[in-house]
């Protein structure tokens, strides 16, 4: 079966670092999304990955390891507005976007 | 119109009673998609079509029917509503010319079925 696993909830100070990991198990990988979505909204776009390595993208990197079926998202400088949950998808074979439970991260002042 | 829309935002809906969730887009995306959004499991694909005329079933396709008549709109049909498909339905689109592009979604549809 397709599976993508990320922890449930993280809680992280302000200005502070964060990484949130994903696990996958797909059938077939044609690249790996990071969406963010806040409270009662629509998920937004984030990041992609297609090859190993990171992507930076300002406060925010996201890393890929297709051979350990692996990736993080690396917040760097919290603020209070990166409250949200992160979620993680994987494309599959078909093009389908496989979607983790996402986590929900807990910025503190 | 800027982006994708759906209609309505929000709706409680009794059980057997017929409901369509409307989307449209005018981003000229050929790929549209229907998710619902439950606490715990993330998002689960319904139904999607990569091109105008073309549909086909995601993972949670029952009770649940689409049309594509056209590129800009993508409806979602339940036919008799049942309290589990209580959720939010989230529609998304894509350009799928250019590889994994990524999803666009719009604002979401609150339903409770009662």
């Amino acid at each position: 079966g397709q599976n993508i696993d990320q922890p449930t909830e993280m809680t992280a100070t302000e200005g502070a670092i964060v990484q949130i990991n994903c696990t996958y198990q797909t059938s077939g990988f044609n690249g790996l999304f990071w969406y963010q979505q806040h409270a009662g909204e629509a998920p937004t776009f984030l990041s992609y990955n297609v090859l190993d390595g990171l992507e930076e993208k300002g406060r925010f990197s996201s890393f890929l390891s297709r051979s350990k079926g692996y990736s993080y998202l690396l917040l760097k400088e919290l603020q209070m507005k990166d409250s949200a949950s992160y979620l993680c998808a994987v494309t599959d074979s078909n093009y389908q976007l496989i979607w983790g439970a996402g986590t929900k991260l807990i910025i503190k002042p | 119109i800027a982006g994708i829309t759906q209609a309505p935002t929000s709706q409680i809906l009794a059980a057997g009673r017929r409901m369509t969730l409307r989307c449209t887009q005018d981003m000229r995306h050929n790929a549209m998609y229907w998710y619902r959004q439950d606490l715990g499991l993330g998002l689960r694909l319904i139904h999607y079509s990569n091109t105008a005329g073309t549909t086909g079933k995601g993972e949670v396709p029952d009770g649940y029917s689409v049309s594509r008549a056209n590129t800009d709109d993508f409806p979602l049909t339940l036919a008799s509503a049942v309290p589990s498909q209580t959720s939010v339905y989230f529609c998304a689109s894509r350009n799928a010319s250019g590889g994994a592009n990524e999803q666009f979604f719009g604002p979401g549809t609150r339903l409770t079925v009662l």
